[in-house]
C-alpha cells in the first residue's frame, strides 16, 4: 500500500511559534503535495514538490522531500491562529494513474 | 472564477434509498476525481474520470457505487441501496487537461448521513 502517514497526529502551539509536520510514504512517487483542511470544508492545495526537488518555499511554508527515506516535512513559520486546521500529505505514484494517496493528517491548533 | 462546486452540501437518506452526489469541475478542467473521507481520517480515492470515460475506478466498491462524467453537465457519484456504512464526506476534485504535476482542486464536499 502507498498509504502515507503523518506525524504527529496532533500538534498544539502558541501563535508565533513554528510548526513542523512530517509525512512518510511507501512507494516511488512522481510528486508529493500538502493540503490544508479547515473543519467542515474541502481541501486547499498548499504546495507541490516534485520527486527531483529537495526543498520548496511558499510564503511562510517550507517543504522538504527526501526520496531516499521516503519522507517529507512541512514547516509553517511564525504561525497564526488562522493556521489552525488539519494538514494532509498526498502522493502521486510514479507511473500510476493521477489519483492521490492521502495520509491521515496532522491536526494543528495554534493558540492565540 | 468559480472553484469546484459540489451539491448538495448535506444529504440525508434512509437505508435502502439512493444517493446522487453532483460535482461541477473548475472551468477548463476535464479531469474529475472522487474521494471519500471518514471522520478523523484522510481521504480515500474512489474513481478518476475524464469526459465520458472512467480512467481508474480501483477505489470504487464493486457493488452499489457508480460514477459518470457526461459530455454535458456535472459528474455524478451514485450510491444505490445505501447502508449506514456509506455515511461519510464525499469530495470531488478536478485538474486541468495535461501534466501529471498539476495540483487537484477540491470542492467543499457532500456530507452523506444514512438514517
Amino acid at each position: 500500500s502507498q498509504q502515507g502517514e503523518e506525524d504527529p497526529q496532533a500538534l498544539s502551539i502558541q501563535e508565533g511559534e513554528n510548526a513542523t509536520m512530517n509525512c512518510s510514504y511507501k512507494t516511488s512517487i512522481n510528486n508529493l503535495q500538502w493540503y490544508r483542511q479547515n473543519s467542515g470544508r474541502g481541501l486547499v492545495h498548499l504546495i507541490l514538490i516534485r520527486s527531483n526537488e529537495r526543498e520548496k518555499h511558499s510564503g511562510r511554508l517550507r517543504v522538504t522531500l527526501d526520496t531516499s527515506k521516503k519522507s517529507s516535512s512541512l514547516l509553517i513559520t511564525a504561525s497564526r491562529a488562522a493556521d489552525t486546521a488539519s494538514y494532509f500529505c498526498a502522493t502521486r505514484a510514479l507511473g500510476g494513474s493521477e489519483k492521490l494517496v492521502f495520509g491521515k493528517g496532522t491536526k494543528l491548533t495554534v493558540n492565540p | 472564477n468559480a472553484g469546484v462546486m459540489q451539491n448538495p452540501r448535506h444529504l440525508v437518506r434512509r437505508r435502502g434509498q439512493e444517493a446522487r452526489l453532483r460535482c461541477s469541475p473548475m472551468k477548463g478542467h476535464s479531469h474529475v476525481y472522487w474521494y471519500r473521507q471518514l471522520p478523523e481520517e484522510g481521504l480515500k480515492f474512489m474513481v478518476y474520470l475524464q469526459k465520458e470515460n472512467i480512467i481508474d475506478e480501483s477505489g470504487m466498491p464493486k457493488e452499489r457505487f457508480s460514477a459518470e462524467f457526461p459530455k454535458e453537465g456535472p459528474s455524478i457519484l451514485r450510491i444505490q441501496q445505501v447502508v449506514r456504512g456509506d455515511s461519510a464526506a464525499y469530495f470531488c476534485a478536478s485538474s486541468p487537461v495535461t501534466g501529471s504535476n498539476q495540483p487537484q482542486h477540491f470542492g467543499d464536499g457532500t456530507r452523506l448521513s444514512i438514517l
